[in-house]
């Protein structure tokens, strides 16, 4: 079955450290990926989105993603993480399907926490 | 704030029981998205609405069905509810059906089952 694995399912930093968070998915096809985050009390967010073209996306509030397809990776980074940026992370995966339909998979989250 | 409308933010009901959440789309969104979020599974994605017809389903049990209104908002049902059951249910919506879209999520209905 399709997955996407998220293997840091909680991560703390300081402020100002450098941040990545591993996504890898197991769909050997062609993919839409995506990052969201949720800010404590808020919805979930797009924070970047890649569907073709350059592999190294850039997203809101200085994230950015690089999609490595041999890799089936789509790992976010950040360089320097600020107080603001504790969340939940979510990378989601979506692809399409012989029926015209699509599965939307995501992973199981990525709490991120900086201290001030 | 997303645009997406959930209602009731809680809900609190029995094993057994069956409850309706409902969601109202962004405006001019056609493609309506449930997912389940529970702290061991993540977020789950259950079945997708587009302009009143099913497009997509995920793992949607068969205790739980969904629909989508002409004035397109869509409600999702759960019957013979257990205690697993209890989770955050989302609502999402998109302007169209293709994976390219980015989904605009509400703000959840938390769900307890007792």
């Amino acid at each position: 079955a399709q997955s996407v694995s998220q293997h840091n399912h909680h991560v703390i930093l300081s402020e100002a450290a450098s941040l990545e968070l591993g996504c890898n998915y197991s769909y050997g096809g062609t993919v839409n990926l995506f990052w969201y985050v949720q800010y404590p009390g808020q919805h979930l967010q797009l924070l970047l989105k890649y569907f073709s073209g350059d592999p190294l996306v850039k997203g809101i509030k200085g994230f950015e993603a690089e999609f490595i397809k041999s890799k089936f990776s789509f790992n976010l980074r950040k360089p320097s993480v600020q107080w603001s940026d504790t969340a939940e992370y979510f990378c989601a995966v979506i692809r399409s399907t012989t029926s015209g339909t699509y599965k939307y998979i995501f992973g199981t989250g990525t709490r991120l926490k900086v201290l001030a | 704030d997303s645009g997406v409308t959930q209602t009731p933010k809680h809900l609190i009901t029995a094993t057994g029981q069956r409850v309706t959440l409902r969601c109202s789309p962004r405006s001019g969104d056609l493609s309506v998205y449930w997912y389940q979020q529970s702290l061991d599974q993540g977020l789950q994605f259950l079945i997708q609405y587009y302009n009143g017809e099913e497009r997509a389903k995920g793992n949607i049990l068969e205790r739980f069905s969904a629909q989508q209104f002409p004035d397109l908002h869509s409600e999702l049902n759960l019957s013979s509810l257990e205690l697993g059951d209890s989770a955050l249910y989302f609502c999402a919506s998109s302007p169209g059906m293709a994976g390219i879209y980015e989904q605009y999520f509400g703000p959840g209905t938390r769900l307890t089952v007792t």
